[in-house]
C-alpha cells in the first residue's frame, strides 16, 4: 500500500517569500501524484498533478512541482508567495495500478503575513 | 450536478444517534468516494464505490459505519450509534473513472461537519 509524508505541518512565510512543502510517497510501482489545495472556508481543490512525461508540473496560481522518482519525492514550489496563498495544501499519490484510491498526507497549513 | 453536493453541510447530534450523510456526485462521474478529516489527521480514506460496487471498504473505522450508492449517483454513509470520536468533517469526491490507470482526478465536495456531543 502507498504512503505520503509531508515533513511540515505548519509554515508561515512572509510575503514575497520563496516556497518549497516537501512530499515523499513510498510506493514500489508507477505512480500518479498531486497537490490538493484547501483555503480557508472552502473545499479541496486541485493544485496540480503528474501523471507522466516531463517530471515538472505546473499548476494554477503560479505553483509547479518536480517528481524525482529517485528520491520519491514531489515537492511543491512557488517562487513567490502571496497573502492569498494562505490555505493548508496536500500531497496525494495514486497507484498506477488497476483501480486505486488517493491517499493523502497529513497536510502542511502555511500562513503568510502581508 | 456542475459540481459535489454534500447534505447536510453541518450536524450536530448527540452521542448514540444514527446519523446520514448524503452525496450527489458529478454527473456522468462512476466512481464515488468518502473521506473523513480531522484536525491534524489529514483526510482518511473510508470507502469508494465504482458504479454501485465498492471494491474497497477498507478505510472504514468499525461496523458501524456503512455506505451505499444507488443507481450509479447519489451515495449515503450511515454512522450508526455515533460517538465523540466521530467527529469530523466527511468529504465526498467523484471521478470519471477509478481505473483507467489510476489516472483519474477527484474532485471534491463541500463536506459535512459532523459534530458529535
Amino acid at each position: 500500500a502507498q504512503s505520503v509524508s509531508q515533513h511540515n505541518h505548519h509554515v508561515i512565510l512572509s510575503e514575497a517569500a520563496s516556497l518549497e512543502l516537501g512530499c515523499n510517497y513510498s510506493y514500489g510501482g508507477t505512480v500518479n501524484l498531486f497537490w490538493y489545495v484547501q483555503y480557508p472556508g472552502q473545499h479541496l481543490q486541485l493544485l496540480l498533478k503528474y501523471f507522466s512525461g516531463d517530471p515538472l508540473v505546473k499548476g494554477i496560481k503560479g505553483f509547479e512541482a518536480e517528481f524525482i522518482k529517485s528520491k520519491f519525492s514531489f515537492n511543491l514550489r512557488k517562487p513567490s508567495v502571496q497573502w492569498s496563498d494562505t490555505a493548508e495544501y496536500f500531497c496525494a499519490v495514486n497507484a498506477f495500478s488497476g483501480y486505486s484510491t488517493l491517499t493523502f498526507g497529513k497536510g502542511t497549513m502555511l500562513l503568510v503575513s502581508p | 450536478g456542475a459540481g459535489v453536493s454534500q447534505s447536510p453541510s453541518n450536524k450536530v447530534t448527540e452521542k448514540g444517534k444514527d446519523v446520514e450523510l448524503r452525496c450527489d456526485p458529478i454527473s456522468g462521474h462512476t466512481a464515488l468516494y468518502w473521506y473523513r478529516q480531522s484536525l491534524g489527521q489529514g483526510l482518511e480514506f473510508l470507502i469508494y464505490f465504482q458504479g454501485n460496487s465498492a471494491p474497497d471498504k477498507s478505510g472504514l473505522p468499525s461496523d458501524r459505519f456503512s455506505a451505499e450508492r444507488t443507481g450509479g449517483s447519489v451515495s449515503t454513509l450511515t454512522i450508526q450509534r455515533t460517538q465523540q470520536e466521530d467527529s469530523a468533517v466527511y468529504l465526498c469526491a467523484s471521478s470519471l473513472d477509478a481505473g483507467a490507470g489510476g489516472a483519474n482526478v477527484l474532485t471534491f465536495g463541500a463536506g459535512s461537519r459532523l459534530t458529535v456531543l
